[in-house]
């Protein structure tokens, strides 16, 4: 399996509150991605990176922002949580340099509640 | 809008049987497609199909891209227990390695 881990597993928060998501890797890969997983809506998503500091935005980033100071750590930032983000949320991490190859790996994902 | 659409939404068969799962795409710049596994947790890899590989295998389950009809289907034979899964779709576009998923077949084996 992919280094990948995510911290935390399980987040239960109340409206109107910042929760900040980490996503660390051990396989030195350029890009990483968030995605958060509805029923109905399949994986969509958020926000995604492609260096240190290069970031840009998916389909579903509004009420989102990220960061990535470190190859290793990616953070996603709820600024003030709704409970429309109520959600399972996956890191992802790819290394184009193997063959351009499109392929990413997942995190174990974080369950975030909302109430 | 990038839009990958999958087939069935859900599928019940008995053990043994083989299935067809099915997924239909429609994208800009298209670079590849990907089949993941996902049970009760992250989804895994399973394929990667491209322009330069368009059929891949891998035990009782396979792969092949059409790219005149912009759909892939993944076949799985003697289907298993452990096969019970929702199978995810998706369409790599860009040059970032972007993936845009479909909403899954969600697939269980009954004895």
């Amino acid at each position: 399996d992919a280094g990948i881990t995510q911290s935390p597993r399980h987040k239960v928060t109340e409206t109107g509150t910042p929760v900040t998501l980490r996503c660390h890797q051990t396989e030195n890969h350029r890009y990483m991605y968030w995605y958060r997983q509805d029923p109905g809506h399949g994986l969509r998503l958020i926000h995604y990176s492609y260096g240190v500091k290069d970031t840009d935005k998916g389909e579903v980033s509004d009420g989102y922002s990220v960061s990535r100071s470190k190859t290793e750590d990616f953070l996603l930032t709820l600024e003030s949580a709704t409970s429309s983000q109520t959600s399972v949320y996956f890191c992802a991490i790819s290394d184009r340099t193997t063959g351009g190859t499109d392929t990413q790996y997942f995190g174990p994902g974080t369950r975030l509640t909302v109430l | 809008e990038d839009k990958v659409v999958q087939s069935p939404l859900s599928l019940v068969v008995h053990e043994g049987d083989t299935v067809t799962l099915n997924c239909s795409y429609e994208v800009t710049n298209f670079r590849s497609l990907l089949w993941y596994k996902q049970e009760k947790k992250a989804p895994t890899f399973l394929f990667m199909l491209t322009s330069s590989g368009i059929e891949k295998k891998s035990g009782r389950l396979s792969s092949i891209l059409d790219k005149k009809e912009l759909s892939s289907i993944l076949n799985i034979t003697a289907t298993q227990t452990g096969d019970s899964a929702i199978y995810l779709c998706a369409v790599g576009t860009g040059t970032a390695s972007k993936l845009t998923f479909g909403t899954g077949t969600r697939l269980q084996v009954t004895l």
